[in-house]
């Protein structure tokens, strides 16, 4: 069991660049989530797969966000036209169904958008 | 909707003084609680759960009790380290909400030695 392991760890980007980000979960987890955390406050969900189905986004993922997990392992997360109000930890979390509600994060990704 | 609110910090404690980091909580389901722990630089680490009323969850020396009665979830310490310097989220999650985690918006301790 290695964890929950992310890519990359920093990026800073201009306002307006697209970035992505990979999200390595623990390997037989079926369940993987995104957050974000901006600085002083609690992560923010804002979307979760089982599988390689998408089950839920937040209101929070506008529609420069998008986000994959196309055989059900690794998941990316992709930022388009960045702006600096994105700037922020981004964390992934992955669990397993019928093992309670505990998740595993990973280290995050922290974006500075200049 | 469901929601966490704690204790804003930060809490600056000397080493060896008692600990306790309040929580409570609004869920329309039976949620789990937990508590996550964040060192500096560091990422989200479990730090303890319950899954149930009365539960207590144990780690590390510190402990919660889930509250139904009260919808608390109280972190406690009896002698804290300078070592646990940290920020501290209290958090749950059940089926009504999607699974998702819904976290508090933590709280900074620091221990002086």
């Amino acid at each position: 069991d290695t964890g929950v392991s992310q890519d990359p760890r920093h990026k800073i980007t201009k306002r307006g660049q697209n970035v992505t980000f990979r999200c390595d979960p623990i390997s037989e987890h079926n369940r993987l989530y995104w957050y974000r955390q901006t600085l002083g406050q609690g992560p923010e969900f804002l979307t979760y797969f089982q599988n390689e189905a998408q089950l839920e986004k937040s209101r929070l993922l506008s529609d420069r966000f998008s986000a994959e997990r196309p055989k059900g392992s690794f998941s990316t997360l992709e930022i388009q036209r960045t702006e600096q109000g994105d700037s922020a930890m981004y964390l992934c979390a992955s669990s397993f169904v019928g093992r309670g509600y505990e998740q595993y994060f990973g280290p995050g990704t922290r974006l500075t958008v200049t | 909707g469901n929601s966490v609110t704690q204790m804003e910090g930060p809490v600056t404690l000397s080493e060896e003084a008692f600990l306790t980091i309040n929580c409570t909580y609004t869920a329309t389901g039976y949620p789990s609680l937990f508590w996550y722990v964040q060192y500096p630089g560091e990422g989200l680490q479990l730090l303890l759960k319950a899954t149930k009323a009365d539960d207590k969850g144990s780690n590390k020396g510190f402990e919660a009790t889930y509250r139904k009665e009260t919808t608390s979830f109280h972190l406690e310490k009896g002698s804290v380290q300078v070592s646990d310097s940290a920020v501290y989220f209290c958090a749950l999650s059940d089926a009504t909400g999607g699974f998702k985690t819904i976290f508090g918006a933590g709280t900074r301790l620091f221990v002086k030695a």
